[in-house]
């Protein structure tokens, strides 16, 4: 029973427009959510992240966007460059004390690949 | 300043056989973490220490599976009489505490034949 679903094993965009990767979850008690980014060969690698009492937090051309009535959200890159071609991880936290990343559940992950 | 480090980078043992995985966290990191990521799933959270005592084990799969941090630094995952399901790429990730972001070693990829 998967708790955060990353629908889209893979996504193809061309360098310059944006990518949108999507995450749903299940959970409605988790507060706290999180985008890695991984390499091969390497650990995940924090990208950005949302408490649920946002809808939007923005970081250079990272954009993540929560919707919770619909227990969605998605990340932004604009633009995709070819740098960015990894495999993104969507992960969901319950914290206790507000803020708190707690026992992150992860997604299976999104490969993005970025076009020159 | 250094990242998490794991050692060994690669692990092939024999079923049956006890393995040692090794996690140096960021030096000051009082909260490790340890996953485990099978082919084509993400991590998943395995057991996680504030300081030298396991606050939560819950993600441990059964008692072969064992992690200590004695001295709240370095921890040593032990997994006794191991299985071919139990290959995957084990995850070491520190914090600063529980509110501060999870930072990923690179992980020892351990197979089991």
């Amino acid at each position: 029973d998967q708790q955060v679903k990353q629908n889209s094993p893979s996504l193809s965009v061309q360098e310059g427009r944006i990518s949108i990767l999507n995450c749903d979850y299940t959970n409605s008690m988790f507060d706290y959510f999180l985008w890695y980014k991984k390499y091969p060969a390497e650990g995940p690698t924090f990208l950005i992240s949302i408490s649920s009492i946002k809808d939007k937090n923005e970081d250079g051309r990272f954009t993540v966007f929560l919707n919770k009535s619909a227990k969605h959200l998605s990340l932004h890159i604009v633009p995709s460059q070819p740098g960015d071609s990894a495999v993104y991880f969507c992960a969901a936290s319950v914290s206790e004390s507000g803020g708190s990343q707690g026992n992150l559940i992860f997604g299976k992950g999104t490969k993005l690949s970025v076009k020159p | 300043g250094a990242g998490v480090s794991q050692t060994p980078s690669n692990k092939v043992t024999e079923k049956g056989k006890y393995v040692e995985l090794r996690c140096d966290p960021i030096s000051g990191h009082t909260a490790l973490y340890w996953y485990r990521q099978s082919l084509g799933q993400g991590p998943e959270f395995l057991i996680y220490f504030q300081g030298t005592g396991a606050a939560d084990d819950s993600g441990l799969p059964n008692d072969r599976f064992f992690a200590v941090r004695p001295e709240g630094s370095v921890s040593t995952l032990k997994i006794q009489r191991t299985e071919r399901g139990d290959s995957a790429v084990y995850l070491c990730a520190s914090s600063s505490g529980e509110t501060d972001t999870q930072y990923f070693g690179p992980g020892t990829r351990l197979t089991v034949l």
